[in-house]
């Protein structure tokens, strides 16, 4: 079993739509969890980071992590164009990103 | 903004030739990491580094991986004999002292091996 599983899509919606990525994860050491944006050709954004069970919101963006499942999610709502973009689980077992695990990413298309 | 920067941004070499990969971290970072992301594949861990000395590295991380913080501003990876496997980009990050799992990526380096 792969430590972070994430389907990588692609995935299209129209824009305004809600927009639910996900990733699934087997260590159960993982206390931090990671949501980054990468567009083409760039390097990968942080986007939202929390740590352990609950929710954070950010603007247009929650991220939700349920330790009890190993099941981690963004939420990005009234979707714009501009969100098109791969976006990448990231989880680590201790504070300060060592040795982070990242998802496969899952790629987003956002429709005018 | 403040942002990490990344020379040179394509590296063409071929199999068995050794380079040098480049960063610039955000000036007042500390930690200072590399990952690879080979055409197709998911972002992996290669090395961390803070104190002048590597942190944790991974398997891939073997012994033809170096990492060098050469003076106050910059911080290297190098690779002293390319295979043709090592064809990926290349990403440097860095991240501060306090805030612990916010890691700045930089633009990477697309290395191809030929």
């Amino acid at each position: 079993q792969k430590e972070v599983e994430q389907d990588p899509g692609p995935l299209s919606v129209p824009e305004g739509a809600i927009v639910s990525l996900n990733c699934t994860y087997s260590n159960s050491a993982f206390q931090y969890f990671m949501w980054y944006r990468q567009y083409s050709r760039k390097g990968p954004e942080l986007l939202m980071y929390t740590y352990s069970s609950g929710n954070k919101e950010d603007g247009r963006f929650t991220a939700q992590v349920d330790k009890s499942s190993k099941y981690i999610s963004l939420f990005i709502r009234d979707s714009q164009p501009s969100d098109s973009a791969t976006y990448l689980c990231a989880m680590s077992p201790w504070a300060g990103g060592f040795k982070t695990i990242f998802g496969a990413g899952t790629r987003l298309f956002v429709k005018a | 903004e403040p942002e990490v920067t990344q020379t040179p941004s394509h590296q063409v070499t071929q199999m068995g030739q050794e380079v040098i990969l480049r960063c610039v971290p955000i000036s007042n970072h500390l930690y200072f990491y590399w990952y690879r992301q080979i055409l197709g594949q998911k972002v992996e861990f290669l090395v961390s580094f803070y104190n002048n000395e590597i942190s944790e590295k991974s398997e891939i991380f073997d012994d033809q991986f170096s990492v060098e913080r050469p003076d106050g501003s910059n911080f290297t990876l190098k690779i002293r004999s390319t295979k043709l496997e090592d064809s990926a980009m290349y990403f440097c990050a860095s991240r501060g002292q306090i805030s612990y799992n916010e890691q700045f990526f930089g633009p990477g380096t697309r290395l191809t091996v030929l």
